[in-house]
């Protein structure tokens, strides 16, 4: 009865391919964001829906798309990877789209490895 | 820069010691939430505090929200092992609608 789940827990691909990370909540919340944490722990945020509704892209390269199906789910797909792009990117959810008061529930990650 | 800069970035000490860590900004916050992250696993809520000058309480913890909501701090007494871990703070600045997270201090209690 996980709350934020995401697949694959790892993920190692090499240079220029295309990949997909999955998330799905079954919390019932609105609200749901793409987080990246790079090697030094710092957290950052790359998008978030609310209610399959794009409402921050947070100058992301546009090799990144994410797409909303319907509201528990938020998956990332990723074109012509990069060295760079290796981190551990985490989902969040929220039940409301205000910020204020309404914390974020994370996945447990996607530790992405790019050779 | 760091919107919100978490001070120390690495702390170890003794287990039954006690210790602050803080969470500073020159923005005004309308709230501001701690997370604590294991290895391996995503950020998991400790508690949000949304008026200035709030101190909230969490067994051994102790969380305060400056007066003028610009800052922050976690107090634990007496440590223990269970307490090692990345802690988080995150805050939401009136109107953008986005949690920004500080670079975490990541604490180690040894035994």
């Amino acid at each position: 009865d996980t709350a934020v789940s995401q697949t694959p827990k790892y993920l190692v691909t090499q240079m220029g391919n295309d990949k997909s990370i999955k998330c799905e909540q079954n919390l019932g919340h609105d609200t749901m964001y793409w987080y990246k944490q790079d090697s030094k722990k710092f957290l950052k945020i790359m998008f978030s829906y609310n209610n399959k509704e794009l409402i921050i892209n947070e100058t992301v390269p546009n090799r990144f798309s994410p797409k909303s199906p319907d509201k528990a789910h938020l998956n990332l797909h990723i074109n012509s990877l990069e060295l760079g792009d290796s981190a551990v990117y985490f989902c969040a959810s929220s039940q409301e789209w205000s910020i204020y008061n309404s914390p974020l529930h994370f996945g447990n990650g996607t530790r992405l490895t790019v050779t | 820069t760091q919107l919100l800069e978490q001070s120390p970035q690495f702390l170890s000490i003794q287990e039954g010691e006690n210790l602050t860590v803080y969470c500073n900004s020159s923005s005004v916050f309308s709230s501001l939430q701690w997370y604590r992250q294991e290895p391996g696993e995503g950020p998991v809520l400790l508690v949000t505090v949304v008026t200035g000058g709030e101190v909230k309480k969490l067994k051994r913890l102790t969380f305060q929200f400056g007066d003028a909501r610009k800052d922050s701090s976690l107090h634990i007494t007496a440590a223990q092992p269970g307490d090692t871990g990345l802690y988080l703070c995150a805050g939401d600045r009136q109107g953008a609608q986005k949690l920004v997270f500080g670079q975490g201090t990541r604490l180690t209690i040894n035994p």
